[in-house]
């Protein structure tokens, strides 16, 4: 049963484009969110977050939309670019917690 | 400065064997998270310390797994009797307080052979 969900294992974008990598939650009581971007052999690494009380955030060329009453969340990058490329991450939490949940990923290739 | 460090990178063992997986944090995060990552999927919470106490332990899935951070700053992951089923990518992050941005490791590759 899971809390959350990355439908699109994979998504290509050629370079200078729009990546589009969406996430949805079944757990209410998510009230915290985060994108976190991950290289092989490295660890996660944090892109933005994004807490119930907003619709969206934005840092550079990310940024995060929430749609509460759809339960779901996308993060939007523009332009991309090559080094883009790697397993995007969505996580959740509830109430303050440290106890994120989080989806099984997408793997972006932006195409030179 | 030096980020989460882990060690070892790579651990192979056999079934039933006991394994200690070692976590670095940043110097002076309070906070510190292992996290457990199986092949196509996401990481999975397993325990998240504030200081030297367990403030979460809910994700360790049994009572194989243990950890503890005696002093506050490393903290070492021990699996006792292995099983196949435990071979994953097991990764630490830590963060100067609760609610702040997690700085994760490279992780260990444990395999249960």
């Amino acid at each position: 049963d899971q809390q959350v969900k990355q439908n699109s294992p994979s998504l290509s974008v050629q370079e200078g484009r729009i990546s589009i990598l969406n996430c949805d939650y079944t757990n209410s009581m998510f009230d915290y969110f985060l994108w976190y971007k991950k290289y092989p052999a490295e660890g996660p690494t944090f892109l933005i977050s994004i807490s119930s009380i907003k619709d969206k955030n934005e840092d550079g060329r990310f940024t995060v939309f929430l749609n509460k009453s759809a339960k779901h969340l996308s993060l939007h990058i523009v332009p991309s670019q090559p080094g883009d490329s790697a397993v995007y991450f969505c996580a959740a939490s509830a109430s303050g917690g440290q106890n994120f949940v989080f989806g099984p990923g997408t793997r972006l290739s932006v195409l030179p | 400065g030096a980020g989460v460090s882990q060690t070892p990178s790579n651990k192979v063992t056999e079934k039933g064997k006991y394994v200690e997986l070692r976590c670095d944090p940043i110097s002076g995060h309070t906070a510190l998270y292992w996290y457990r990552q199986s092949l196509g999927q996401g990481p999975e919470f397993l325990i998240y310390f504030q200081g030297t106490g367990a403030a979460d332990d809910s994700g360790l899935p049994n009572d194989r797994f243990f950890a503890v951070r005696p002093e506050g700053s490393v903290s070492t992951l021990k699996i006792q009797r292995t099983e196949r089923g435990d071979s994953a990518v097991y990764l630490c992050a830590s963060s100067l307080s609760a609610m702040d941005t997690q700085y994760f490791g490279p992780g260990t590759r444990l395999t249960v052979l």
